[in-house]
Formats: C-alpha cells, structure tokens, sequence
C-alpha cells in the first residue's frame, strides 16, 4: 500500500512565474491538506480539501489555489511566484471521519524561486 | 494568530541517555501531537494526547497534554542514534487538518 506521493520531487522557478503541485492521498484518505515547510519552521497550514471543496484555509494569500479531484488526488497552484515562497511543500492525507491521528504527510515538493 | 514555542532549539546528547522537549502555546489546544521528521522526508506523527493531563508513551517515548491545554512535553528515554531527527509539537482543534506546528527541536545523539 503506497503513502502520500507528490510530484515533483523538486523543481526550480522564476519570480513572477506560476507552479503546480501533485498529490496522491494514502489508499482510503477521502481528505487532503496543505503545508509550506519554510527552512527552518515547522510547517504551516495552507489550506484543506474534502469532497472537492476547499474546507478549511490557513494564512496565505489568494494566489494560492487548489484543488481535489474525484479520485481525491489534489493540486496545489501558486500564482506570481515570490522568492519567499521558496519552501517544502507537504502535503497530507486523512480519513474525514476519524481523527487526526489518521494523518499522513509525503515527502514533500522542495520550491525553489529565483 | 495561534503559536507555539518549542524549546530548546537544539539539543546535543550522548547516547543513552535522556531528552526532554516541551512546547507552550497562547491559545488552548484539544490535541497535541508530536511529529519527527528526517532529512527528506515528511514529518511521521509519532504520539497524539486527546485529554488534559493525559500521559501517553510509545516505546521509549512518553508525551504529556499540560493541564491547562496550553502546554505539551515530549521525552525520550535512553536515546539511540536512529532518534536523531527534527521533533515538532503540533496543536489542533479540529478534526484531521489544520494543525498548528512549532519550530522544532534538532536532536543530535553522539554515540
């Protein structure tokens, strides 16, 4: 049985440029979330996805986006890419109805943003 | 918005022995959970404390919820070097999402 994947592993932007990230939930995980891990900081809760829809948000600003697809896979999506969104980006699977307990982080994409 | 402190930063201990690791917050929690994470990976949830004054231990790890729900400590007994590692605390008040997460203690273990 496969943990969380993401995709890419890493990848390297430009300011000003836009970015997608992938997931792919445990087997079973109906609900994803979000995190930027600053280099040095504990992850941050960036947004969560249930039933195709954004459920809860964090503190980021609108050009972050996402998405959850049928098959419960989601994508992250970044607009006009600062050098401070530079960061890991982690993302975690969960059943909706059980506890936090439940929830699995991947490996994470590492941004890079010159 | 809601933070945690986690104290101390970093820690350099000799195998075998001791560690103990806390994390306070200015908000109240419902659960705490204690995270580790390794170079290139995503952090692995490694205790989850429900109730206040809860004591709950995993092998030779042993998490406390504080009293006042503000307030968790983590220990390790009898370290190894496989227990070196990033350990976060990590608050929430809703169900699977949204947690609030410190900024980690680096334990280093020389053998």
């Amino acid at each position: 049985d496969a943990g969380v994947t993401q995709s890419p592993t890493h990848l390297i932007k430009t300011r000003g440029q836009q970015v997608t990230l992938r997931c792919s939930p445990k087997s079973g995980h109906d609900t994803v979330s979000w995190y930027q891990q600053a280099l040095g900081q504990g992850p941050q809760f960036i947004f969560q996805y249930y039933e195709e829809e954004e459920r809860q948000r964090g503190n980021f600003p609108d050009r972050f986006s996402g998405h959850q697809f049928p098959n419960y896979s989601s994508e992250l999506n970044v607009n006009a890419l600062l050098l401070g969104d530079s960061a890991l980006y982690l993302c975690a699977s969960s059943f909706s109805w059980a506890g936090v307990d439940t929830q699995y982080f991947g490996p994470g994409t590492r941004l890079t943003v010159l | 918005g809601q933070q945690l402190n986690q104290s101390p930063q970093s820690m350099f201990i000799q195998e075998g022995e001791d560690v103990s690791m806390n994390c306070t917050s200015s908000s109240i929690f419902n659960t705490w959970l204690w995270y580790k994470q390794d170079p290139g990976e995503g952090p692995v949830l490694l205790i989850a404390l429900y109730k206040a004054g809860e004591l709950t231990s995993n092998g030779r790890l042993t998490a406390q919820f504080g009293i006042t729900r503000k307030d968790s400590f983590l220990n390790i007994s009898a370290s190894i070097p496989s227990d070196v590692g990033i350990y976060f605390c990590a608050g929430t008040n809703t169900n699977a999402g949204k947690s609030t997460f410190g900024d980690g203690t680096t334990l280093t273990v020389k053998p």
